[in-house]
């Protein structure tokens, strides 16, 4: 299986904290892109990162990519209680066709007031 | 309209029913898929249609049949599912154009619980 694994498998942090969560992939990618879910509802597309790409910023959100450790993270700054989710990176292969996204195991998040 | 609209939200069949699951968007988008997810799991692709026309099928039962009509409307046509059919059924449409331009646009869901 190509699936991906996020760690940690579930976060807990304050209003106001910063939230980091992992991504590993297991083959060579065409991009990298992250999703939310709100609880038992559809997922939102956050960002996308290209291969050639290290770094991306949009908001509080910042995304890394290291394709040589084959893995990414997603950096959310200022948390707020409304970020709280479940939180998934899909990633693209070069080998499975752009339309086939593979979904990592999901973190999720829990932003205390 | 940047709105991917599912129905129906909740289904409840039996195992002898046949019921069908409607996805709808106005985006102009021309890739449309179907994932089913297990609670605290992640998606998992079912079928994926591009320019109406099936492109993917990930080896899924025959009792799951996915139909596309136009270019704006996704079906899936469900008979003799089993218990563990039970899930989040979602639908996503994409631009489908080039690579790196994949991004997926979900709609809500169908909770589809089967007796």
């Amino acid at each position: 299986s190509q699936q991906g694994e996020e760690d940690p498998q579930a976060l807990s942090i304050q209003e106001g904290e910063n939230a980091t969560m992992n991504c590993s992939y297991k083959t060579s990618i065409n991009n990298l892109q992250w999703y939310r879910q709100n609880s038992g509802r559809g997922l939102v597309h956050l960002i996308l990162i290209r291969s050639n790409e290290r770094e991306k910023h949009s908001g509080r959100l910042r995304v890394t990519l290291d394709t040589s450790k084959k893995s990414s993270s997603l950096l959310i700054t200022a948390s707020r209680a409304a970020d709280t989710a479940s939180y998934f990176c899909a990633t693209e292969h070069p080998n499975t066709g752009f339309q086939k996204l593979v979904f990592g195991t999901g973190t999720r998040l829990l932003v205390s007031p | 309209d940047t709105e991917v609209t599912q129905t129906p939200k909740h289904l409840v069949m039996g195992m002898t029913n046949k019921k069908s699951l409607k996805c709808e968007q106005h985006m102009g988008h021309r890739a449309m898929y179907w994932y089913k997810q297990k609670a605290k799991k992640p998606p998992e692709l079912m079928f994926v249609y591009s320019y109406e026309k099936l492109s993917i099928n990930e080896s899924v039962p025959s009792r799951f049949s996915p139909e596309c009509p136009n270019s704006s409307l996704l079906n899936l046509h469900l008979h003799a599912l089993q218990p563990e059919d039970s899930a989040l059924y979602l639908c996503a449409s994409s631009q489908a154009i080039t690579r790196d331009s994949n991004e997926q646009f979900f709609g809500p869901g169908t909770r589809l619980t089967v007796l």
